[in-house]
């Protein structure tokens, strides 16, 4: 079964407005961690946000924040005043493993974000 | 710039090869993690280790082998080089072995001929 699903293979949004990328994931484990990632044309991985399962409050860091909602088993990235260097694919990835072994990530099969300017 | 450094960016090589990537991890980090990105698989998890030793294994071909070294570089191994295998294999690292943010490198972009 799919462990993490983006639902938006791609998506447009107007310049200097505000953009949601949906997440979702799947894990029977109390303790687990939710990473963003931006993958440019350029092709490298740029480590975004990170939430981890027992974070009483939403992660954010500078224009973006992740709005954490655990009964829902959703992350979804809010990008805030879209810039034109925005546009890039960006991957929803969990950390959960129920031995506790290991840091591997399970990533998205991520959502192509367009800033139109 | 993440601080994690991977030679060569780019390699082309013809089926039943063998080449080597390599990974540098950043300063401080413990922890390297060897991922392969292709259109058909997306991005997938293949090894972890942790300061020298395994840490875990995730959809590693038998043909693939990886280890660390003591000054904590790494090296992916591929060899019986088949078409498929062509995919961008990133390195990544982090300070611990159970967790925390994974910082990437630019990757090596693998074409099999």
């Amino acid at each position: 079964a799919q462990k993490i699903t983006q639902t938006q293979p791609g998506m447009f949004v107007q310049e200097k407005e505000a953009v949601t990328l949906d997440c979702t994931y799947d894990t029977s484990d109390p303790s687990y961690g939710l990473f963003w990632y931006k993958q440019p044309s350029s092709g490298e991985m740029i480590f975004l946000i990170y939430q981890g399962s027992y974070d009483q409050q939403n992660a954010t860091e500078g224009r973006y924040s992740l709005n954490f909602q655990k009964a829902r088993k959703s992350a979804n990235l809010v990008i805030s005043a879209s810039q034109l260097g925005d546009s890039a694919m960006y991957f929803c990835a969990m950390r959960d493993l129920p031995n506790n072994a290991g840091n591997m990530l399970t990533f998205g099969g991520g959502t192509r974000l367009m800033v139109k300017p | 710039d993440s601080g994690v450094t991977q030679t060569p960016k780019h390699l082309i090589t013809a089926t039943g090869q063998r080449v080597t990537l390599r990974c540098s991890p950043r300063s401080g980090d413990l922890s390297v993690y060897w991922y392969q990105q292709s259109l058909d698989q997306g991005l997938q998890f293949l090894i972890q280790y942790y300061n020298g030793e395994e840490r875990a294994k995730g959809n590693i071909l038998e043909r693939f082998s990886a280890q660390q070294f003591p000054d904590l570089h790494s090296e992916l191994n591929l060899s019986s080089l088949e078409l498929g295998d062509s995919a961008l294999y990133f390195c990544a690292s982090s300070v611990g072995g159970d967790r925390g943010e994974q910082f990437f490198g630019p990757g090596t972009r693998l074409t099999v001929l």
